[in-house]
């Protein structure tokens, strides 16, 4: 089956950088996606990766290793807002996605 | 401006009895999609249209129907709501099928309860 594994909730302080690491087995590959979603609120886009390596936009980068089915959202800088769910999708070779349960982002002052 | 809107925000329905979730997109994307996401799980693909073509995912029950009359609108028809079927409700559309990593814009969601 195609599985997608992120961890359910992290604490980080305000000011400083968190990690989210994403794993995955799914059929093919055709991207990887990170989705931050407010609670209550819908998915927002931030990040999409094909190819390994760094992709960086202000505060927030995301890295992708293929051959290890492996990714990670790096936050610098948290802020107060950043508090939320990142979702971690992945397309499969149908270009299906395939949806992370998401983890929930807790910043403390 | 909204891209993707939702109507209503919060709807509040009497199990068994059929409930319409509207949607509407202003950025003329072929693709239009509902998810149903349950609380701190993933979202999951009800079912999509590709322009008029419909796509029902395997798995959803057939209490889930859906329209899209044209272009800027599509309905979520839920025949009769049991309270497994509370949810947010997510439209979401994209301008092609995933080729070259077409990503995803999303309504508000609906936030469904079933009493």
């Amino acid at each position: 089956g195609q599985n997608i594994d992120q961890p359910t909730e992290m604490t980080a302080t305000e000011g400083a950088i968190v990690q989210i690491n994403c794993t995955y087995q799914t059929s093919g590959f055709n991207g990887l996606f990170w989705y931050q979603q407010h609670a209550g609120e819908a998915p927002t886009f931030l990040s999409y990766n094909v190819l390994d390596g760094l992709e960086e936009k202000g505060r927030f980068s995301s890295f992708l290793s293929r051959s290890k089915g492996y990714s990670y959202l790096l936050l610098k800088e948290l802020q107060m807002k950043d508090s939320a769910s990142y979702l971690c999708a992945v397309m499969d070779s149908n270009y299906q996605l395939i949806w992370g349960a998401g983890t929930k982002l807790i910043i403390k002052p | 401006d909204a891209m993707v809107i939702q109507n209503p925000r919060y709807q509040v329905t009497q199990f068994g009895k059929p409930v319409t979730l509207s949607c509407s997109q202003t950025l003329n994307h072929n693709v239009m999609y509902w998810y149903q996401q349950k609380s701190s799980q993933a979202p999951k693909l009800l079912f999509h249209y590709y322009d008029k073509d419909f796509n029902n995912e395997a798995d959803t029950p057939d209490n889930f129907q859906s329209r899209r009359p044209n272009t800027s609108f599509c309905f979520l028809d839920i025949r009769s709501p049991g309270l497994g079927d509370a949810a947010m409700y997510l439209c979401a559309t994209s301008r092609g099928l995933g080729e070259g990593g077409e990503k995803l814009f999303f309504g508000s969601g609906t936030q469904l309860s079933v009493l």
